[in-house]
């Protein structure tokens, strides 16, 4: 596609409830990342796939924060039980090597 | 760790006005640096970006310097728009590494 897609665009999920976000990358873009925006503060690294390969998961918060990219490119970032602190804009990249991001719009998570 | 600070907004100009946000970092080696912008609504787009120090990135009348000697990256503009209204988030990548290290951001509001 001509862009980075995320879907839903807005969740809302409930204390406790697992979710799963989308990210479709553009089309040959080998690298892909996840952020997390919470509000009024700037994207935190979460994660980067290389391919299907997870090269980095230093930026995962815990263990119920789960990525899979299986085939190489839509990746679904998945978390187990939600909690408050969860509640961000989760934000997907994706670039060729060697070139800058190009960001989705994200992922608005709310966790009530 | 890699850090990125940024002067706190709201930023409020007239139209036409000079803008500079300030942007200082703290690295372990020599990364590059970029300026994002953040439109309501919208996700986040590369503005300029400079990968040594004296580089000097520029867009769409927006410029910034890489100062290595005062680690900072500050961005300015001439004569700013209403359309410049937005939230910018300066941010570097450290060699070696593809994730970026945010800033938590800077709204500018300009008015007419």
């Amino acid at each position: 596609g001509a862009g980075v897609s995320q879907s839903p665009r807005y969740k809302v999920a409930k204390r406790g409830q697992d979710v799963a976000l989308r990210c479709d990358p553009i089309s040959g873009h080998v690298s892909l990342f996840w952020y997390q925006q919470a509000l009024g503060q700037g994207p935190e690294f979460l994660t980067y796939f290389q391919n299907e390969a997870q090269l980095d998961k230093s930026g995962l918060p815990s263990d119920r924060f789960f990525a899979e990219r299986p085939e190489g490119s839509v990746s679904t970032l998945k978390i187990q039980r939600t909690q408050q602190e969860d509640s961000a804009v989760y934000l997907c990249a994706s670039s060729l090597e060697q070139a800058g991001y190009t960001f989705g719009s994200g992922t608005r998570l709310t966790v009530v | 760790g890699n850090s990125v600070t940024q002067m706190e907004g709201p930023v409020t100009l007239s139209e036409e006005a000079f803008l500079t946000i300030n942007c200082t970092y703290t690295a372990t080696g020599y990364p590059s640096l970029f300026w994002y912008v953040q439109y309501p609504g919208e996700g986040l787009q590369l503005l300029l970006k400079a990968t040594k120090a004296d580089d000097k990135g520029s867009n769409k009348g927006f410029e910034a310097t890489y100062r290595k000697e005062t680690t900072s990256f500050h961005l300015e503009k001439g004569s700013v728009q209403v359309s410049d209204s937005a939230v910018y988030f300066c941010a570097l990548r450290d060699m070696g590494r593809r994730a970026l290290t945010f800033g938590s951001g800077t709204r500018l509001q300009v008015q007419p």
